[in-house]
């Protein structure tokens, strides 16, 4: 079956320019999580839905940052004024309970 | 406060040796535990997860991994290693099996496998 897929794939931003990184989880997953990886780091938490909802977005580095997930399937992640410590790849992940599937990832560089 | 060690950055081992992944976390409700592997460029896989019963757990590519609360480890074991199991591998903490609430990632430990 398919699983969790990103695009794009790879990124590259200048410096204040804003960008949308996608995710479409795997199907009837109801929980979605976005994670951020700086190199040479494990995943942080960014934020979590559960269907469209948004339950948790205490990780979100800023209020440049946001996520939705208007019909509880695709979510985009939005990140607006990008800054070069904004340059890490970022995963989503998607759950049906039995521990959590990661996408490949999306890696943006901002010049 | 949450969290998960990994204290080895990096292990090196020979190909047909034997491993074990170290991994400590500090929880205070009861644990979810999960080991991941990350191939450059990629996402990360899961390896095998711990959410109760039996205290040693097999997952995928023939690694198991053995729960111990009195030292709040959980640590990744494989008898015999392939040059294919150099990666990066990173445990996890999280509760409801991962799918009400954030998981808790450690640093990662890199291994090397030496022909």
């Amino acid at each position: 079956g398919a699983g969790v897929s990103q695009s794009p794939r790879y990124k590259v931003a200048k410096r204040g320019q804003d960008v949308a990184l996608r995710c479409d989880p795997i199907s009837g997953h109801v929980s979605l999580f976005w994670y951020q990886q700086a190199l040479g780091q494990g995943p942080e938490f960014l934020t979590y839905f559960q269907n469209e909802a948004q339950l948790d977005k205490s990780g979100l580095p800023s209020d440049r940052f946001f996520a939705e997930r208007p019909e509880g399937s695709v979510s985009t992640l939005k990140i607006q004024r990008t800054q070069q410590e904004d340059s890490a790849v970022y995963l989503c992940a998607s759950s049906t309970g039995g521990g959590q599937y990661f996408g490949p990832g999306t890696r943006l560089t901002v010049t | 406060a949450q969290s998960v060690t990994q204290p080895d950055i990096h292990i090196t081992v020979s190909e047909g040796a034997s491993l074990e992944l170290r991994c400590n976390y500090s929880y205070g409700a009861t644990p979810y535990l999960f080991w991941y592997v990350q191939s450059p460029g990629q996402g990360l896989q899961l390896l095998l997860k711990y959410f109760s019963g039996d205290t040693l757990v097999q997952g995928i590519k023939g690694f198991e991994a053995e729960f111990k609360r009195s030292q709040s480890s959980f640590n990744l074991r494989k008898p015999s290693v392939h040059w294919s199991d150099a990666a990066e591998y990173f445990c996890a903490v999280g509760d409801h099996g991962g799918s009400q609430g954030n998981l808790i990632f450690g640093k990662g430990t890199k291994l090397s496998v030496k022909p």
